[in-house]
């Protein structure tokens, strides 16, 4: 079973640049969730979605974040402008239906903003 | 606020000794608690988990327990290899979302 694919790795970007970040979910897995993890912090929810609704977003920066989820299966989460302080890795999990608590997370991409 | 705390940064266990992670909650309406492990480059991958009606949960080496009186969970594993070193993060579901600590980074010492 193919896992949970993400692209790019890695990106540097200046401040006030725009990004993008893809994200592949296992297949059948309806629920995607997009987190943003700070050097020697835990994962932080940013949104979440069920199938191509938003679930939450309450953590999202919406003023410079925006995620969309077409189709219910593919997801972009990007970044314009960037700051100095979304340098992070950003990670993309998914889960089946109903087992919310057991997630499966893509490699990141690390984002570097100079 | 943290509703889930995990106090030590680090841990260094000897090769084949059990190896103890704690972790601390604060919100009584979890109805999950999880661990993860993440290796270096790679995403947290799942590893255990336990619900909030239940005391213990075994899974060959790694064995979670729960104090809900004390809002307080543990990660034993036993006996530790070389590959256990890793990042784990405790976390914790409800509402179909889940909430990690900051993490433990685990070094095993041959």
């Amino acid at each position: 079973e193919a896992g949970v694919a993400q692209s790019p790795r890695y990106k540097i970007i200046e401040k006030r640049q725009s990004v993008a970040f893809w994200c592949n979910p296992i297949s059948g897995h309806a629920t995607l969730y997009w987190y943003q993890q700070i050097l020697g912090q835990g994962p932080k929810l940013l949104i979440q979605f069920q199938n191509n609704g938003v679930v939450d977003d309450s953590q999202l920066p919406k003023d410079r974040f925006s995620a969309e989820r077409l189709k219910g299966v593919d997801s972009t989460l990007k970044i314009q402008p960037a700051k100095l302080e979304d340098s992070a890795v950003y990670l993309c999990a998914s889960s089946s239906e109903g087992i919310s608590y057991e997630q499966y997370f893509g490699p990141g991409t690390r984002l570097t903003v100079t | 606020d943290q509703q889930v705390k995990q106090n030590s940064p680090s841990l260094s266990v000897q090769e084949g000794r059990i190896s103890i992670l704690n972790c601390d909650y604060t919100n009584s309406m979890f109805d999950y608690f999880l661990w993860y492990k993440k290796y270096p480059a790679e995403g947290p991958t799942f590893l255990i988990s336990i619900s909030s009606i239940k005391d213990k949960n075994e899974d060959g080496r790694f064995t979670v327990f729960l104090n809900k009186s004390a809002k307080h969970l543990s990660l034993h594993i036993v006996p530790s290899q070389p590959g256990d070193s890793a990042v784990y993060f405790c976390a914790a579901s409800g509402d179909d979302k889940i909430i990690f600590g900051k993490g433990t980074r685990l070094h095993i010492l041959p």
